[in-house]
C-alpha cells in the first residue's frame, strides 16, 4: 500500500523559513516523479513543484519559483520541499504527491503551514 | 498557463440521479506521443486529501466505483456519475498532465 506522511508545517513569520518532508512507502521510490500541491483551506488546488525519480529534474510554479527547493533522497525514501521568503500567500495545507501514469496518484495527508505575525 | 475551467460550480443531485460535471481546458492535453489526453478527476472530500478517479480521460483508478465515468478529448471533458451515492457527496476537480504548470480547474461541489 502506498503510504506518503507529510511533516514538518507549521507557524511561520513573514520573510521566515520552512523545510517540509514526506516519508514514502510501499513502492519503489525511486522509480516516481514526486510532487508538492498545496490548497488553502476550503479554496482550491494548487500544483506547486516536482522532482524527477533521480532527483536530476525539477520544476516549480512561477508563483514560488526562487523560493522554493524541492529535493529527495531515494536512501531515505523521502521528498522535501524547502520554502524560503515565505509570505502570507503560502499559507495552505501542502499535499505531497506521487505522480502516476501522468497524473497525481497517491496523495498524502498533508500539512499545515502559516505564515502570519 | 493552460486554464482548466469547470461547469457548474456546483451541483445539486437526488441519490439514485445522474450527475454530469464538464471541464474545458485552453488548450488540448492531448500528447500524440502517446495518443492520450493527458486530463484526471479528482475526489475530495471535507477534511481529506484528494483522491484520483480517473486518469487518460477516460480510464478509471483501481478500485475506482465504475459508477464513475470519464469521456472527451482534447479541450472538452466529462465526468459522469450514473447513479449517486450519497458517499459521493464532495467536491471534484479536473487537472491537466500535459505540460507544467499543471493545473486544475477551479472544482465543482456536488450536493445532495
Amino acid at each position: 500500500e502506498v503510504q506518503l506522511v507529510e511533516s514538518g508545517g507549521g507557524l511561520v513569520q513573514p520573510g521566515g523559513s520552512l523545510r517540509l518532508s514526506c516519508v514514502a512507502s510501499g513502492f519503489t521510490f525511486s522509480n516516481y516523479w514526486m510532487h508538492w500541491a498545496r490548497q488553502v483551506p476550503g479554496k482550491g488546488l494548487v500544483w506547486v513543484a516536482r522532482v524527477r525519480g533521480d532527483g536530476s529534474s525539477t520544476t516549480y510554479a512561477d508563483s514560488v519559483k526562487g523560493r522554493f527547493t524541492i529535493s529527495r533522497d531515494n536512501a531515505k525514501n523521502t521528498v522535501y520541499l524547502q520554502m524560503n521568503s515565505l509570505r502570507g500567500e503560502d499559507t495552505a495545507v501542502y499535499y505531497c504527491v506521487r505522480d502516476f501514469n501522468w497524473s497525481l496518484g497517491n496523495w498524502g495527508q498533508g500539512t499545515l503551514v502559516t505564515v502570519s505575525s | 498557463d493552460i486554464v482548466m475551467t469547470q461547469s457548474p460550480d456546483s451541483l445539486p443531485v437526488s441519490l439514485g440521479e445522474r450527475a454530469t460535471i464538464n471541464c474545458k481546458s485552453s488548450q488540448s492535453v492531448l500528447a500524440s506521443s502517446l495518443n492520450k489526453n493527458l486530463l484526471a478527476w479528482y475526489q475530495q472530500k471535507p477534511g481529506q486529501p484528494p483522491k484520483l478517479l480517473i486518469y487518460w480521460a477516460s480510464t478509471r483508478e483501481s478500485g475506482v466505483p465504475d459508477r464513475f465515468s470519464g469521456s472527451g478529448s482534447g479541450t472538452d471533458f466529462t465526468l459522469t456519475i450514473s447513479s449517486l451515492q450519497a458517499e459521493d457527496v464532495a467536491v471534484y476537480y479536473c487537472q491537466q498532465h500535459y505540460t507544467t504548470p499543471f493545473t486544475f480547474g477551479q472544482g465543482t461541489k456536488l450536493e445532495i
